[in-house]
């Protein structure tokens, strides 16, 4: 069956470090991934689209990776802050099929 | 200033009770879509729109009913048939189906009496 995991567990680290999230999919062929963030009681906005034929894509302290052997993305923000903290969701579009969404993993910047 | 706006932020249902969130963007955008979330949990799709006047069925249409009579306007009636409504319900907008970037709603969230 199609699977979408992201570590449900909350990342916590430090101010000034790199946060590294993980997306793994299993029977999906995605033409494209998106990264989301979602705070407490809102709606998510989107961050950043990386396609399966690239394999990195960057906008400002965000860096995306998308590894289609492996069947991952990698969501990485430097130098975090405190306002980073949320949760990150990512989505997979299927050719012919919808976008679906993973659950999530909260990140907590701590100062 | 461009958006989605949905409402009511809060919306109370009483048992055996029909209830309707409104769902209004000003995107011009073709497609529109209600996702309802669990704590903890992902998006999972209800319903979608690709024009006015059609509609799809998502993954978990069971209990729900739509409307897309006019292209900014996409409301969700969460129907006595839906028999666990308590969620936090989120519509979206895109150009095209299924493609690119989606915009949410600021979501509402749906309890129980």
């Amino acid at each position: 069956s199609q699977k979408i995991e992201q570590n449900s567990e909350a990342l916590n680290i430090q101010e000034g470090k790199t946060a590294t999230l993980t997306c793994n999919y299993t029977n999906y062929s995605p033409a494209y991934l998106q990264w989301y963030r979602q705070d407490p009681g809102r709606g998510p906005v989107f961050l950043l689209l990386i396609r399966e034929n690239e394999k990195e894509k960057r906008k400002e302290r965000l860096k995306v990776t998308f590894d289609t052997t492996l069947k991952q993305s990698l969501f990485h923000i430097t130098a975090s802050q405190p306002a980073d903290s949320a949760t990150y969701l990512c989505a997979l579009y299927n050719a012919g099929n919808m976008l679906t969404f993973g659950g999530g993993t909260r990140l907590m910047v701590k100062p | 200033d461009g958006g989605i706006t949905q409402s009511p932020k809060y919306l109370f249902r009483k048992e055996g009770q029909n209830v309707t969130l409104s769902c209004e963007q000003n995107l011009n955008h073709d497609a529109m879509y209600w996702y309802r979330q669990d704590p903890g949990q992902g998006l999972r799709l209800i319903y979608y729109s690709q024009i006015v006047n059609d509609f799809q069925k998502g993954d978990i249409a069971e209990g729900y009913s739509v409307s897309r009579e006019k292209k900014e306007s996409f409301p969700l009636t969460v129907t006595s048939a839906q028999k666990n409504p308590t969620a936090f319900y989120l519509c979206a907008s895109s150009t095209t189906p299924g493609t690119e970037t989606q915009y949410f709603g600021p979501g509402t969230r749906l309890l129980v009496l």
